[in-house]
């Protein structure tokens, strides 16, 4: 049963234009989000998080965004840019499961010049 | 080195093989976790290692067998695999607060296994 879920195998996006990830959860007990980026051939690497006190959280070109009613998570960035381009996982966890993690399956973003 | 290491990078072994996947960390953590990566699913997590204490085995098989000698190395001993069990393996590291405070994850590159 896979309580995260990124129903986006890929976007694409023009250089410039706002990139929007979207990722959708079942278990209301999560209270803690991040989202990470794989580039090919290396391993994830962390990008934003966001705990469910919070609506949002921003850090430079990349915002996070938190429904907890609808269950769902978004990550923006805007300006997009072709480095950018890159597999981006959200990820959730349940307080005081030692840091145990649930991902999703990974949205593929292409940034075009 | 810095950050998470894995060694190898790529792995071939048969069915009747034994092998192991290795993982450093030089970031001072005291967290260490094994996850698999399958082809259109989502990371799985194997093993959890606080302070070098197995704190989380998510039913993997016996076949996949984890040691962490100490806080910087973690290891995952492979024998009589499957074809199915083909996949990225990725090492990852964390400072556990122990309360449950939240701390992102470092990832190795991983290993690509390939099970003849």
């Amino acid at each position: 049963d896979q309580q995260v879920k990124q129903n986006s195998p890929s976007l694409s996006v023009q250089e410039g234009r706002i990139s929007i990830l979207n990722c959708d959860y079942t278990n209301s007990m999560f209270d803690y989000f991040l989202w990470y980026k794989k580039y090919p051939a290396e391993g994830p690497t962390f990008l934003i998080s966001i705990s469910s006190i919070k609506d949002k959280n921003e850090d430079g070109r990349f915002t996070v965004f938190l429904n907890k009613s609808a269950k769902h998570l978004s990550l923006h960035i805007v300006p997009s840019q072709p480095g950018d381009s890159a597999v981006y996982f959200c990820a959730a966890s349940v307080a005081h499961t030692g840091n145990q993690f649930y991902f999703g399956t990974g949205t593929s973003l292409t940034v075009i010049p | 080195e810095t950050g998470v290491t894995q060694t190898p990078r790529h792995l071939v072994m048969g069915m009747t093989n034994k092998k192991s996947l290795k993982c450093e960390q030089h970031l001072g953590h005291n967290a260490m976790y094994w996850y698999k990566q399958s082809a259109k699913k989502p990371l799985e997590l194997m093993f959890v290692y606080s302070l070098e204490e197995r704190v989380e085995n998510n039913s993997v098989p016996s076949r996949f067998s984890p040691e962490c000698p100490n806080s910087s190395h973690l290891f995952l001993h492979l024998h009589t695999l499957q074809p199915e069990d083909s996949a990225l393996y990725l090492c990852a590291s964390s400072q556990d607060g122990g309360t449950g405070g939240y701390n992102e994850q470092f990832f190795g590159p991983g290993t690509r296994l390939t099970v003849l």
